[in-house]
């Protein structure tokens, strides 16, 4: 069964810290993403990776980073967490090639910045 | 950029009743996928829609993609409980771009 993972369901972090996410497929999927989600806006895109070590910025990228070292793992890093920051942040994978372009989430981490 | 608008936001129906959501794209898109939110869970993928016109069903749920695949819907017939959740759209633009997310509707279903 396809498996998405985060580190953390719920975390509250203060101001200025930096803050790392966790996300792990065992898919062995070539792409995946970092989403946040806000109500009312819907999912907005953070970054994304089609490869070991390749990044792209997506739609909001300001604030964070990513690492992607290995296949399996990407990381959102807040290098100085802020409070408009607090959101619920959802990682995602999927196969570059298949014909179908779903996209597999995690169960997200809601993130507190104090 | 490439925008994917929803609506409604919200809606409230007694079980029963059907509910039809529409997703509308500031451009062409080369397929549209539909997704459902459980209250406290993460999206998971319905259905992927890629042709003009295209219309599929999923027992109560008919989806659709308009002849210039710019928009969609999501019709559920006879809703129950069990619908209860967000269902977000989700575009890709032509060119293998990246997948944007409409702003989702929320439904609620009361017994």
């Amino acid at each position: 069964d396809v498996k998405v993972t985060q580190s953390s369901r719920y975390l509250v972090k203060r101001t200025g810290e930096k803050v790392f996410l966790e996300c792990v497929q065992d898919m062995d999927h070539e792409n995946m993403f970092w989403y946040r989600q806000d109500p009312g806006l819907g999912l907005r895109l953070i970054y994304f990776s089609y490869d070991v070590k390749m990044k792209e910025k997506g739609d909001i990228p300001e604030g964070y980073s990513v690492s992607r070292e290995k296949k399996e793992r990407f990381s959102l890093i807040l290098e100085s967490a802020s409070t408009n920051q607090t959101s619920m942040y959802l990682c995602a994978s999927n196969p570059s090639s298949g014909g179908r372009d779903e996209q597999f989430f995690g169960p997200g981490t809601r993130l507190t910045v104090l | 950029g490439q925008q994917v608008m929803q609506i409604p936001q919200y809606q409230h129906v007694q079980e029963g009743e059907d509910f039809t959501t529409y997703c509308n794209s500031s451009t062409t898109l080369s397929n549209i996928q539909w997704y459902k939110q459980r209250p406290g869970g993460h999206p998971v993928f319905l259905i992927q829609l890629v042709k003009s016109g295209e219309v599929k069903k999923q027992k109560r749920l008919t989806f659709q993609f308009g002849e210039a695949k710019k928009n969609s819907s999501l019709h559920i017939t006879a809703t129950q409980t069990t619908d209860v959740g967000t269902y977000f759209c989700a575009g890709r633009g032509v060119g293998f771009q990246k997948l944007v997310f409409g702003t989702g509707t929320r439904l609620l279903v009361s017994p």
